[in-house]
């Protein structure tokens, strides 16, 4: 099956930098990569989501690139503002499935004012 | 705005009993998840269904099972509730393609 490793599992950064959040996947038929955000006590909100067919999507301060060939994707967060902190999940498709994604286990972000 | 609601927020059961989680998404999604959420571990799926009547286990089906009814409306099950049930219980809900918008949470604790 599918697993997904994701890195790092903390990250403090000063507001106003930048944040990457990395994650690899194993299964090569994957071509669903979305990425949750959920606040403390809060449901995971999806934020940005990428396809296999294009490399790099952009939402305002967010992004999201994908490499196919190495089997990783990024999640680039700029500008960083408090309300940022949260805990980041990456996850893919299972074999190219609609339905079944297996999740990172997570990044806590802190935004320090 | 999809609104994917929860029977409870939180939840105390003593060890044996059966347990009952509901669902229920307002937006006719077709699929539906039970995810359960623990430190450290992330969020793992335990049941998944794709239209009314069926089901696909997920990555931790052990324990649990699942009840579609209505295409609306998602039950999960713990036939014989253990203390290694005690979690936070994710339901969510998904068009064909995209990803799932999650409910509020059941938090389950088992004594």
């Amino acid at each position: 099956g599918e697993n997904v490793e994701q890195h790092p599992s903390t990250l403090s950064v000063q507001e106003g930098d930048s944040a990457v959040i990395k994650c690899t996947y194993s299964d090569s038929a994957s071509n669903y990569f979305p990425w949750y955000k959920q606040e403390l006590g809060k449901r995971p909100q999806l934020i940005i989501d990428i396809r296999s067919n294009v490399g790099e999507k952009k939402d305002q301060r967010i992004a999201v690139t994908l490499n196919k060939t190495a089997k990783h994707f990024s999640l680039h967060i700029t500008e960083t503002q408090p309300e940022d902190s949260a805990v980041y999940f990456c996850a893919a498709n299972s074999g190219g499935s609609n339905y079944k994604l297996t999740f990172g286990k997570g990044t806590l972000l802190t935004v320090n004012p | 705005d999809v609104k994917v609601t929860q029977s409870s927020r939180y939840l105390v059961k003593r060890t044996g009993e059966k347990v009952f989680l509901e669902c229920v998404q307002d937006m006719d999604h077709e699929n539906m998840f039970w995810y359960r959420q623990d430190p450290g571990l992330g969020l793992r799926l335990i049941y998944f269904s794709y239209d009314v009547k069926m089901k696909e286990k997920g990555d931790i089906p052990e324990g649990y099972s699942v009840s579609r009814e209505k295409k609306e409306r998602f039950s999960l099950i713990l036939e014989s509730a253990s203390t290694n049930q005690t979690s936070m219980y994710l339901c969510a809900s998904s068009q064909t393609s995209g990803g799932p918008f999650f409910g509020p949470g059941t938090r389950l604790t088992v004594l």
